[in-house]
């Protein structure tokens, strides 16, 4: 059962943010929410994690819902070099990572 | 890349034969994982191992076996290859010992099963 839901793909325009949701309605009070990107058939890169709270580093902003069903990865500037799957995951009991089938963003100059 | 290296990179095989991918780190993690890729999925988890002989079974299990007789190395065999595991392999490591925290990645093997 996939356990994260998120749109196919996606396009931006450069130096605008991107927006990019996913839905885990079955996400359980303990379970981490993780943002990967994958650039062509590289491994995943990490971004960044949340639990509850709204998190921001150097890459990203991550908004968790309230209800923690449904979060949104925000690239806050994007770049070229930002075109990527990006995955949402859920980290679950014994640290394994569950993805799903991701977003293929694609950065328009 | 947090010091992971996986080989080959890339290799053919042919049904039935047995394979061996080759996951080697050099920080001393604890915890290791395989994973495969194919389209139209995202990674799913094969094995992972939270140290020198321990190992347990992932989503994807059936038709793979693994082992880690030494920290550094994390060996994932396909006892007789088949065509349905022509799929892209990539190995993580958590590090820390508690295991819990982002995964890094390698750059992968592409394993083609003719």
């Amino acid at each position: 059962d996939a356990k994260t839901t998120q749109p196919t793909s996606m396009d931006c325009a450069e130096g605008r943010a991107a927006n990019l949701p996913c839905n885990h309605s079955t996400i359980s009070g303990n379970e981490y929410v993780y943002w990967y990107r994958q650039i062509h058939s590289q491994g995943p890169q990490y971004i960044i994690h949340g639990l509850k709270n709204n998190e921001t580093n150097e890459m990203a902003s991550l908004i968790i819902t309230e209800d923690r069903k449904s979060s949104t990865l925000i690239l806050p500037h994007a770049t070229l070099r930002d075109t990527a799957v990006y995955y949402c995951i859920v980290r679950v009991a014994g640290n394994q990572f569950y993805f799903g089938t991701g977003t293929s963003l694609t950065v328009i100059p | 890349d947090a010091g992971i290296t996986q080989s080959p990179r890339h290799k053919v095989t042919e049904t039935g034969t047995p394979v061996t991918l080759r996951c080697h780190q050099t920080e001393n993690h604890r915890y290791m994982y395989w994973y495969r890729q194919d389209p139209g999925h995202g990674l799913r988890l094969i094995h992972y191992s939270y140290g020198v002989k321990d190992t347990d079974k992932g989503e994807v299990s059936d038709g793979y076996s693994v082992s880690r007789s030494k920290t550094e190395d994390f060996l994932l065999t396909l006892e007789s290859a088949t065509s349905s595991q022509t799929s892209v392999y990539f190995c993580a490591i958590t590090p820390g010992l508690a295991g819990e925290g982002e995964q890094f990645f390698g750059p992968g093997t592409r394993l083609t099963v003719l």
